[in-house]
């Protein structure tokens, strides 16, 4: 089984300034990750998701995340935020052995809020 | 239009009424999935179908049943509601069987239980 750790509840940045939203995941079989995005009184979107090959991983918006095997963390990133991008942000963890760990596994979620 | 669509988005109901969600998809996919949250503690997954015949148990099934009457419609039933089972219930589908496949969401539907 898999199962994801969102560090913070809750981060506030002004417009402009980099963001870091973090992420640690823990798994005893290799990994696929993602990152998805829930805007005000919508469903979810997928922003990045991390599946093989390079660990840094770019996305919409200007996003990008970075997997790192040895820390267990797949931290989100954008070098200048908006006021637009103000949202809920989950990290998610599946299996990539198939079967049951197909399952997506979601933290409890990030709330970025941009302030002008 | 929509590639998932829930209803009703919003209901309120009585404790033991029992009541139903529907999902719809266009998209084609052959997975789909019933995902209740709660403020504080994400998604977290009720039901799984990945084919009409293939229905299994989420992390919270309890006081939860689901129908799939075909490919495209995945139906949730809370058989006798309860004010814990108040929430924002989602739906999304996927595509693909070598797992890492984006899900897509609906709308949600939001339920109130009093």
């Amino acid at each position: 089984a898999q199962s994801v750790t969102q560090l913070d509840s809750q981060v506030p940045v002004f417009e402009e300034a980099p963001v870091e939203l973090r992420c640690n995941y823990s798994s005893s079989v290799s990994v696929y990750l993602f990152w998805y995005v829930q805007y005000p009184n919508q469903g979810l979107q997928l922003l990045l998701k991390y599946l093989s090959g390079s660990t840094l991983v770019k996305g919409i918006n200007g996003f990008e995340a970075e997997f790192n095997k040895s820390q267990t963390s797949f931290h989100l990133r954008k070098p200048s935020v908006h006021i637009s991008d103000t949202a809920e942000y989950f990290c998610a963890v599946s299996g990539a052995g198939g079967g049951s760990n197909y399952k997506l596994t979601f933290g409890k979620g990030t709330l970025l809020t941009v302030n002008p | 239009d929509a590639d998932v669509t829930q209803t009703p988005r919003n209901r309120i109901t009585k404790t033991g009424k029992r009541i139903m969600l529907e999902c719809s998809q266009t998209k084609g996919h052959d997975r789909m999935y019933w995902y209740r949250q709660d403020p504080g503690l994400g998604l977290r997954l009720i039901y799984y179908s990945f084919d009409v015949k293939d229905i299994n148990k989420g992390e919270i099934s309890d006081g939860y049943s689901v129908s799939r009457q075909a490919q495209a419609k995945f139906s949730l039933s809370l058989e006798s509601a309860i004010p814990n089972q108040t929430a924002l219930y989602f739906c999304a589908t996927s595509a693909g069987v070598a797992g890492g496949e984006t899900q897509y969401f609906g709308p949600g539907t939001r339920l109130l239980v009093l």
